[in-house]
């Protein structure tokens, strides 16, 4: 079973408008930490953003946010006022405190902004 | 800078011919990984290592083979490739094993096996 979802393969937004990428997950460990990751074209992964299962508040910096519902068990990235900077393939990824030995991805989204 | 270097960024080789690529980091890190990724399948691990002379088999680590003598350097060796192993491989590191942050990738080398 997929530990992590990410339904969209592809999402396009206009610049300067909010995008949200979806990601849900799948555990039993009570204490896990959620990452988002961006590879621009370049290829490089740039970390954006960390939520940890017991944090209270959805993790924010800068323009990115996390929306953390841990009911739900997702964990989506929203990203305000878009630019075409951010036109990359975003993964969204879980580590499992009983299992600490790796990050699990999930398959990523390509984001196109368009002036 | 605090970084995680990987040599070579692109290779093209043949199969069955053996190859390494190189992963270094100065950020004294305890933790490395080695990582491919493949389109539709995201990033998937192929070893770790915890510290020095620990490694261990991640997801995928068929064909491979990874040593850790000292602290900062954690190559990736291909005995026999396949063009199979054709892939975009990074390396990593973070603190401890019990990280809570960021994990630091290297910039990835894109590896073509004929």
């Amino acid at each position: 079973a997929q530990k992590i979802t990410q339904t969209q393969p592809g999402m396009f937004v206009q610049e300067k408008e909010a995008v949200t990428l979806d990601c849900t997950y799948d555990t039993s460990d009570p204490s896990y930490g959620l990452f988002w990751y961006k590879q621009p074209s370049s290829g490089e992964m740039i970390f954006l953003i960390y939520q940890g299962s017991y944090d209270q508040q959805n993790a924010t910096e800068g323009r990115y946010s996390l929306n953390f519902q841990k009911a739900r068990k997702s964990a989506n990235l929203v990203i305000s006022a878009s630019q075409l900077g951010d036109s990359a393939m975003y993964f969204c990824a879980m580590r499992e405190d009983y299992n600490t030995d790796k990050l699990i991805f999930g398959t990523g989204t390509r984001l196109q902004v368009f002036p | 800078e605090a970084q995680v270097t990987q040599n070579p960024r692109y290779l093209i080789t043949v199969t069955g011919k053996k190859l390494t690529v190189t992963c270094s980091q100065n950020m004294n890190h305890e933790y490395m990984s080695w990582y491919r990724q493949d389109p539709g399948l995201g990033l998937r691990q192929i070893y770790y290592s915890m510290n020095v002379e620990v490694t261990d088999k991640g997801d995928v680590p068929e064909g491979y083979k990874v040593s850790r003598k000292e602290k900062r350097n954690f190559p990736l060796i291909l005995e026999s490739p396949s063009p199979n192993q054709t892939s975009l491989y990074f390396c990593a590191s973070a603190g401890d094993r019990a990280y809570t942050g960021e994990l630091f990738f290297g910039e990835g080398s894109r590896l073509t096996v004929l």
